[in-house]
């Protein structure tokens, strides 16, 4: 079935770092794809998604790629803030009747002034 | 827009107690609506999905029970709480049938079994 690899966390960094969190995807079809940010005591908010090969999601600073020939959706950020700091989730869905996703087990990032 | 909520916010009950909350939509119609579950540290379970009023599907055996009583009305019950059931409940809902639509979630539920 479906299923979704992230990094194990944490991930510790200094303000202003640059911050790369992978995610991979074995899935059969063309999923879409998506980064969920939960901050501490908060429900999961959507960050960014893509639906094709190639597409690439942004959104508050952090960017994916879609990568077919990788099954690979990594979550960027050019210079992350102690405002990101919370537990990162990636997630596909195949759609269907149902539109379920699957979560990876989620990274922890620690940003450090 | 679409909003969802749930209630209560946090809640303690001792082992053995009955167990009801809520989820409601606003803005859309016919959605899918998903309960789960998140224990200390962990990831996120899946324990039900609704594709429509009356239709529920369970993803794992345990002690709780879901009901879609209206549209955009999910509820998540136990008759007698375990302590294993103490976590974060979060509400989603999501498009319909057919499409690779994301899943917006609500502020969610912390439960405490003592």
């Amino acid at each position: 079935g479906d299923s979704v690899t992230q990094m194990e966390g944490p991930v510790t960094l200094s303000e202003e770092a640059f911050l790369t969190i992978n995610c991979t995807y074995t899935a059969t079809g063309y999923p879409s794809l998506f980064w969920y940010v939960q901050y501490p005591g908060e429900g999961l908010q959507l960050l960014l998604k893509a639906t094709k090969a190639d597409d690439k999601g942004s959104n508050k600073g952090f960017e994916a790629t879609y990568r077919k020939e990788t099954t690979s959706f990594h979550l960027e950020k050019g210079s992350v803030q102690v405002s990101d700091s919370a537990v990162y989730f990636c997630a596909l869905t195949s759609g269907g009747a149902t539109n379920k996703l699957i979560f990876g087990t989620g990274t922890l990032l620690a940003v450090q002034p | 827009s679409q909003t969802i909520h749930q209630w209560p916010a946090t809640l303690v009950q001792p082992v053995g107690s009955p167990l009801s909350l809520e989820c409601t939509v606003e803005g859309t119609s016919n959605p899918n609506l998903y309960w789960y579950r998140q224990a200390a540290g962990r990831g996120l379970q899946l324990l039900f999905y609704s594709v429509g009023i009356g239709q529920i599907s369970s993803e794992v055996p345990q002690n709780l029970s879901a009901s879609r009583p209206q549209d955009r009305q999910f509820i998540l019950s136990s008759k007698k709480l375990l302590l294993s059931d103490s976590g974060f409940y979060l509400c989603a809902w999501s498009g319909g049938a057919g499409s690779y639509n994301e899943q917006f979630f609500g502020p969610g539920t912390r439960l405490t079994v003592l």
